[in-house]
C-alpha cells in the first residue's frame, strides 16, 4: 500500500457526460500528479499541483481539468467524454518535484 | 524517436535466472531515473530511484545507469514466480530553475517468470 488513495475504483459512463476523479496524496506529500494509462499510449503525465498550486502540463487534453484543495485532495475533472477517454487514470505523490512518485492504485474509467 | 524507448517483451525465464530490463533515452536532461513494478491493471510500484550513473543496490533489485550512453538497466537476481509482472522505467527532467514535469515513462516490459 502506497498510502496514496484514488476514488472511485471503477466508473462507467456515456459519451458527453462529465466526471470527477479524486485523490488524496500521501501524509507529508505536497506535490500530486495524475497520469493516464491507455494501452496504446502507455503512461503519460497529465498535470502536476503542488500546495495547490499548478506545476507543470504534460499531455492534457482542454476538456480536462484539475485542482488541488487546501487540504492537498485533488480533483480531475473530464468533461465531454470520448470513447477514447477509456482509460486507467492514476495519481501520485511526492514531497516536491524531485523525490520519488508514488502511486495511488488508479481510476478504471470506461466511456460507453 | 520516442524519448524512453524499452522493449515490450514478452521476456520468459526460468525462476533462479538473473533478469535483465533495459531502457535508452533520448535527452539528455533527463536527470533522474526510477523503476516500477505493475501488476495487472494495478498502480505501479516504486522498486528504484537514483539520479547518479553508477549501480545502486536494494535486496535483488540492482539498477544501472549508464549516462554517457543513456542507458538505463534493472537486474533481478534470483527471480520468483512472483516477479512477474511487467517493469516500466521512467525519468525525470530537472529544469535550471527549480522545478520539474511529470515523470516520462517507457512502455514497459512484460517479465514471465517460469516455475
Amino acid at each position: 500500500d502506497s498510502g496514496v488513495t484514488q476514488t472511485p475504483k471503477h466508473l462507467i459512463t456515456a459519451t458527453g457526460q462529465r466526471v470527477t476523479l479524486r485523490c488524496s496524496p500521501r501524509s507529508g506529500d505536497l506535490s500530486v500528479y495524475w497520469y493516464q494509462q491507455s494501452l496504446d499510449q502507455g503512461l503519460q503525465f497529465l498535470i502536476q499541483y503542488y500546495n495547490g498550486e499548478e506545476r507543470a502540463k504534460g499531455n492534457i487534453l482542454e476538456r480536462f481539468s484539475a485542482q488541488q484543495f487546501p487540504d492537498l485532495h485533488s480533483e480531475l475533472n473530464l468533461s465531454s467524454l470520448e470513447l477514447g477517454d477509456s482509460a486507467l487514470y492514476f495519481c501520485a505523490s511526492s514531497m516536491s518535484s524531485y523525490n520519488e512518485q508514488f502511486f495511488g492504485p488508479g481510476t478504471r474509467l470506461t466511456v460507453l | 524517436q520516442k524519448e524512453v524507448e524499452q522493449d515490450p517483451g514478452p521476456l520468459s525465464v526460468p525462476e533462479g535466472a538473473i533478469v535483465s530490463l533495459n531502457c535508452t533515452y533520448s535527452n539528455s536532461a533527463f536527470q533522474y531515473f526510477m523503476w516500477y513494478r505493475q501488476y495487472s491493471r494495478k498502480g505501479p510500484e516504486l522498486l528504484m530511484y537514483t539520479y547518479s550513473s553508477g549501480n545502486k543496490e536494494d535486496g535483488r533489485f540492482t539498477a544501472q545507469v549508464d549516462k554517457s550512453s543513456k542507458y538505463i538497466s534493472l537486474f533481478i537476481r534470483d527471480s520468483q514466480p512472483s516477479d512477474s509482472a511487467t517493469y516500466l522505467c521512467a525519468t525525470i527532467i530537472s529544469y535550471s530553475g527549480g522545478g520539474a514535469d511529470g515523470l516520462t515513462f517507457g512502455k514497459g516490459t512484460h517479465l514471465i517468470i517460469q516455475p
